[in-house]
C-alpha cells in the first residue's frame, strides 16, 4: 500500500508567476484535499476534490485552482503568485468524502520571492 | 464559522507524568473531532478520532459538547511522545468544509 506523495519538495517562484503542485493518493483514496500551512499555524483548507470534482472550498481566492484526474491524482494551480502564498503545502487522501480521516503527504515547500 | 482552539502553544513536562493537551471548539452542528500528530521530521498523521472512542499509544480524548472541548490525555508520558500535535474539526456534509485545524501545541517531554 503506498501512501500520499507529492512534487516537488520545495519550490522557489518569482511573485506574479504561477505554479503546479502534484499529488498521487494513496491507493484506493477518491477523495484528496489540499491545505496551505504557513509557519507556525495549522493547515488551513484550501479544497477538496471528490471523483474528479470540487467539492469543498475554503476561504482562498479563485486564483487557486485544482483538478483531480481519473485515476484520483491531483493537482493544485496558484497564478499570480504573492508573497503571502510562501507556506508548505499539504495534499490529503481519505477514501471518500464522509470518512473524515485523511492521509497526509509530506508536502511541497513554496518560497515566493 | 468552525474554530478550534489550542491555547497552548507549547507544553513541556516530565517523563512519566500525566500529559492534557487541551482543545476547544466553536461549531453550531455536531462535529467530528480528531487528532493529528507531527513527529520531528515526519508527516502528520492521525492519532484519533472522537467517533472511534478508542485509546491510541496510550492517548484518549473524550468530546465534551457541553464544554465544546476535546482534551487530549495520557496518563504517563514517554519520550517518545514528543511531538506537534494539531486538533481539528470536520463538520461532515462531504467534506464540504474541509478540516478546521487548530495552531497546534509542541509537546515536549523532558527525560
Amino acid at each position: 500500500e503506498t501512501g500520499v506523495t507529492q512534487s516537488p519538495t520545495h519550490l522557489i517562484k518569482t511573485r506574479g508567476q504561477q505554479v503546479t503542485l502534484r499529488c498521487s493518493s494513496q491507493s484506493g483514496h477518491n477523495t484528496v484535499s489540499w491545505y496551505q500551512q504557513a509557519l507556525g499555524q495549522g493547515p488551513q483548507f484550501i479544497f477538496q476534490y471528490y471523483r474528479e470534482e470540487e467539492n469543498g472550498r475554503g476561504n482562498f481566492p479563485p486564483r487557486f485552482s485544482g483538478l483531480q484526474f481519473p485515476n484520483y491524482s491531483s493537482e493544485l494551480n496558484v497564478n499570480a503568485l504573492e508573497l503571502d502564498d510562501s507556506a508548505l503545502y499539504l495534499c490529503a487522501s481519505s477514501l471518500d468524502a464522509w470518512q473524515g480521516s485523511y492521509t497526509f503527504g509530506s508536502g511541497t515547500r513554496l518560497t515566493v520571492v | 464559522a468552525q474554530r478550534v482552539t489550542q491555547p497552548e502553544k507549547l507544553l513541556s513536562v516530565f517523563k512519566g507524568a500525566p500529559v492534557e493537551l487541551k482543545c476547544n471548539y466553536s461549531y453550531s452542528g455536531s462535529p467530528e473531532l480528531f487528532w493529528y500528530v507531527q513527529y520531528s521530521r515526519q508527516r502528520l498523521q492521525l492519532l484519533l478520532r472522537h467517533i472511534s472512542r478508542e485509546s491510541i499509544k496510550g492517548f484518549t480524548a473524550d468530546l465534551n459538547k457541553g464544554e465544546t472541548s476535546f482534551h487530549l490525555k495520557k496518563p504517563f508520558a514517554q519520550e517518545e511522545d514528543s511531538a506537534m500535535y494539531y486538533c481539528a474539526l470536520s463538520g461532515g456534509g462531504g467534506g464540504a468544509d474541509g478540516l478546521t485545524f487548530g495552531k497546534g501545541t509542541h509537546l515536549i517531554i523532558q527525560p
